[in-house]
């Protein structure tokens, strides 16, 4: 049964700063990895999606890395704004259903 | 381009009531999966639908039954409504005709909040 842990639960950090969440997998047998947004009470919003074939993908500030074989995918937020505070998600699919992790509650301060 | 759209989005039921939740996908999207998310915890799979039948199923009751449409919209009801069952309900959607069913990115909804009182 595929499990995902993401550490830390919760992270404060004053604007201007670099970050990075972490996500880890029991089951390195996936396809890809695709990390979420989720602002308070809303739905999820797509970040990136990564391919089990790649070990890196870019949007913006945002940085995702995949190390299949260690089971783990950080996400790298460069500069970060207060606009970034929310709680970030990482879902590995199992079958056809995806798993997701318990999420990184981000708060950046002015 | 209209994203993947959840009606109602905020519902209060009492305990006992049977409540039908909606979604239509993102265009171009023919496969509807549904999830759970309690406060404070990731959203956890209840089924997903493809050509009109369910396909994959986590682990919750039979209380917890869906339907999808021939325009891939689809609904998730759930009877016997208890108080446990108030949470955010999300609807996602991707593509399966641009390759393998798990290798496509999801995108979500809004979701539902449901009230159980």
């Amino acid at each position: 049964k595929q499990e995902v842990t993401q550490i830390p639960a919760a992270l404060s950090v004053p604007e201007g700063e670099n970050l990075v969440l972490n996500c880890s997998f029991t089951d390195s047998a996936i396809y890809n990895l695709q990390w979420f947004r989720q602002d308070p009470g809303k739905g999820l919003t797509s970040l990136l999606l990564i391919q089990s074939s790649q070990r890196e993908q870019t949007s913006g500030r945002l940085n995702a890395s995949l190390d299949k074989s260690s089971g783990r995918s950080t996400l790298y937020i460069a500069a970060s704004q207060p606009g970034d505070s929310a709680t970030y998600l990482c879902a590995v699919p199992s079958g056809s259903r995806l798993t997701f992790g318990e999420g990184t509650q981000l708060t950046v301060n002015p | 381009d209209a994203g993947v759209t959840q009606s109602p989005t905020h519902l209060i039921k009492t305990r006992g009531q049977q409540v039908t939740l909606r979604c239509s996908p993102k265009s171009g999207h023919d496969t509807v999966s549904w999830y759970q998310q309690a406060l404070g915890q990731g959203p956890q799979f209840i089924f997903q639908y493809y050509e009109e039948e369910e396909r994959q199923r986590g682990n919750f009751p039979d209380r917890f039954s869906g339907h999808q449409f021939p325009n891939y919209s689809s609904e998730l009801n759930v009877n016997a409504l208890l108080l446990g069952d108030s949470a955010l309900y999300l609807c996602a959607s991707r593509n399966s005709r641009t390759g393998r069913l798990v290798g496509t990115e999801a995108f979500f909804g809004q979701g539902t909040r449901l009230t159980v009182v």
